[in-house]
């Protein structure tokens, strides 16, 4: 069965210290993964994809996400954290057994970045 | 260009109530989905479309009802509410995946639902 998981459902961070926000798959063929953020009270918001080609995806706000097939990883980084990168951080990977492009979600980690 | 809107926003029923929620696309996405978000339980599937016309079940559809009577509009009706529908709700539309499967799916705001 195809599945996401998010490991930590709390990650706290120094503003300026790297962060990483971790993920692992499990499908059957070649993964299509995503990452989305949602802040308080919003709707989620597109940060990145792998499809193919390179490991390292860059994306949106200075994030960028790590492929690693042998580990099924594909864990979520950003160089040096911010505050205004608190929010909750969910790991998607398409649903590619079944019609419809569904995404399997992740149950989610809160990332608090503290000043 | 709106992208995906919802309404309403937040709305409070009673058990046995029923309501519908609209969702809207203005980007000619072919493909619309529902979800409900749940603490601790992440996003899950409750209906979707591949196209004007078309639906079909996700992994928890029970208790909903949906059609797509027009390309960009999806609707999402509960015609018997219950207390296990509190939940945030989530609609969003992608591209016509073809053989690629790479397109990301847009997410509207939400809509707060109550059921007392």
């Amino acid at each position: 069965a195809q599945s996401v998981a998010q490991p930590e459902d709390q990650v706290n961070v120094a503003e300026g210290n790297p962060l990483t926000v971790k993920c692992t798959y499990s499908v059957s063929g070649n993964p299509y993964l995503f990452w989305y953020v949602q802040y308080p009270n919003r709707g989620l918001q597109f940060l990145l994809k792998y499809i193919t080609g390179d490991n390292l995806v860059k994306g949106s706000y200075g994030f960028e996400a790590e492929f690693n097939k042998s580990q099924t990883s594909f864990h979520l980084k950003k160089p040096s954290a911010l505050v205004s990168d608190s929010a909750l951080y969910f790991c998607a990977v398409r649903d590619i057994e079944n019609q419809g492009g569904k995404l399997i979600f992740g149950q989610g980690t809160e990332l608090s970045v503290k000043p | 260009n709106a992208g995906v809107t919802q309404t309403p926003k937040f709305r409070v029923l009673k058990t046995g109530q029923s309501m519908t929620l609209l969702c809207a696309q203005d980007m000619n996405h072919e493909y619309m989905y529902w979800y409900r978000q749940d603490p601790g339980m992440g996003l899950r599937l409750i209906h979707y479309s591949v196209g004007e016309g078309t639906t079909a079940k996700g992994e928890v559809p029970d208790g909903y009802n949906v059609s797509r009577l027009k390309k960009q509009n999806f609707l999402l009706g509960l015609e018997s509410a219950a207390p296990s529908q509190t939940s945030v709700y989530f609609c969003a539309s992608s591209y016509d995946l073809g053989l690629a499967g790479g397109y990301e799916q847009y997410f509207g705001p939400g809509t707060r639902l109550t059921v007392t």
